[in-house]
């Protein structure tokens, strides 16, 4: 099915450990997105890339790394995890020009760092 | 920076009955979009509607409205014969004309009872 897949849907991490978000999409769109959705603050945006080969800072950037693989995958890396970092993440795409349609998203990645 | 604010964590309502979910949005901008999206259970993150700040008709889906008040930098939301699967949370968001990214409010989560 076209979409955004996620992986992996649940993990959990040690303080300190790291690891990566993968994110792809076969929509051929240009532009996608990482967010954080936690309760009471809704979801907010640590990093999108608007284009294959550029990558921009969100709201709640500090923690995170994120490279743009290429058109389809976008990947977002806890370097050093920590407690606070324990949330969901969805990743989204949206075609170019579009964004203003609305994104498609994926189905998120629980997250608990212990 | 926009900001987008919810002012009603939980609702519950019987089904078959109408709710109407509220969202208040500042900004300077005058061109922009409004969304709402629906998170069911399953973490899937779905449109529901959207408006165009430029358009003065509130924009329908089926059994979802949205009262689009500009001048008071209003948009809610009004479901009506509301049904058990519209039990979810519901987010609201704005994105400014020419941008590609999506401002989220905190959420509103929406019990309907049988």
């Amino acid at each position: 099915n076209a979409g955004v897949t996620q992986t992996p849907k649940f993990q959990v991490l040690k303080t300190g450990q790291s690891m990566t978000l993968q994110c792809a999409q076969d929509m051929n769109h240009n532009s996608m997105y990482w967010y954080r959705q936690d309760p009471g603050m809704g979801l907010r945006l640590i990093y999108y890339s608007a284009s294959e080969g550029t990558t921009d800072k969100g709201e709640v950037p500090n923690g995170y790394n994120v490279s743009r693989l290429n058109k389809r995958e976008f990947s977002l890396r806890l370097e050093s995890a920590a407690p606070s970092q324990t949330s969901v993440y969805f990743c989204a795409s949206s075609p170019i020009g579009a964004a203003n349609y609305g994104y498609t998203f994926g189905s998120g990645t629980r997250l608990t760092v212990v | 920076a926009q900001t987008v604010t919810q002012s009603q964590p939980e609702m519950s309502v019987q089904e078959a009955e109408t709710v109407t979910l509220s969202c208040t949005y500042d900004t300077s901008e005058s061109n922009y979009y409004l969304f709402w999206y629906k998170q069911p259970p399953s973490r899937q993150m779905i449109l529901v509607i959207r408006q165009e700040a430029y358009k003065q008709q509130n924009a329908t889906e089926n059994r979802f409205s949205v009262n689009f008040q500009k001048a008071a930098k209003s948009f809610s939301l009004k479901i009506s014969d509301s049904q058990l699967g519209d039990t979810a949370m519901y987010f609201c968001a704005f994105m400014k004309q020419g941008a590609q990214k999506l401002v989220f409010g905190q959420g509103t989560r929406l019990t309907i009872n049988p």
